[in-house]
């Protein structure tokens, strides 16, 4: 999961890993979900999204599945590469109002 | 297409200085939001301007003004800063919520 504070968590995995990153949301009412990755000195890139009505969804190399039961969001990234260093955060937003933003993980990939 | 661009990159300001950060977006959206970006925390809105004309405040509005200068550009400006807004800034812009935002570079503002 993640927590607030000025440290981030992170997550260190060897080249050609899985990678799994969590966030817990917050709010029960939450339907849309949305996975971004912020590499270091850049503007946070959109890299997949969920509805609440899904509780898997893939892209390439990437799968986002969603636990609405205890709130929980996960990101599996198959076999993380060096590029894929940065850091991932959700977003979640409720019935059409604003994003509420989680603060993120740090994914370190290891050669 | 340039997306979202952002100017400057970077700024420092002096206590009490004003200045103001410019975004524009070139993909026809309708909603663009400013946002602060602070060590070990998630993004905070501090304003958002759901459709050309109109302007709300997020969480975070409190030393901010913004204006929504046409569809395409959404500026932030400071009246009088403070170290308090030391910060990265991002703006975004999508079709409208709950579709994906997409983001600027960012603005790195020191306040000294």
């Amino acid at each position: 999961g993640e927590s607030v504070g000025l440290h981030l968590p992170t997550l260190s995995v060897q080249e050609g890993d899985n990678s799994i990153i969590n966030c817990a949301y917050s709010n029960s009412a939450s339907d849309y979900f949305i996975w971004y990755k912020q590499e270091s000195g850049k503007g946070p890139q959109f890299i997949i999204d969920i509805r609440s009505n899904m509780d898997k969804r893939q892209g390439q190399r990437v799968t986002v599945l969603l636990n609405k039961t205890v709130k929980h969001l996960s990101l599996q990234i198959a076999a993380t590469q060096p590029g894929d260093s940065a850091v991932y955060f959700c977003a979640e937003n409720s019935e059409g109002q604003n994003f509420v933003f989680g603060p993120g993980t740090r994914l370190s990939v290891l050669p | 297409n340039a997306g979202v661009t952002q100017t400057p990159k970077f700024q420092v300001l002096k206590t009490g200085q004003s200045m103001t950060l410019q975004c524009a977006q070139d993909m026809n959206h309708n909603s663009m939001y400013w946002y602060r970006q602070d060590p070990g925390m998630g993004l905070r809105l501090i304003y958002y301007s759901a459709s050309e004309g109109t302007t709300d405040k997020g969480e975070v509005p409190n030393g901010y003004n913004v204006s929504r200068l046409n569809k395409r550009e959404f500026s932030l400006r400071l009246e009088s800063a403070a170290p308090s807004q030391t910060s990265v800034y991002f703006c975004a812009s999508n079709r409208g919520s709950p579709y994906e935002q997409y983001f600027g570079p960012g603005t790195r503002l020191t306040v000294t």
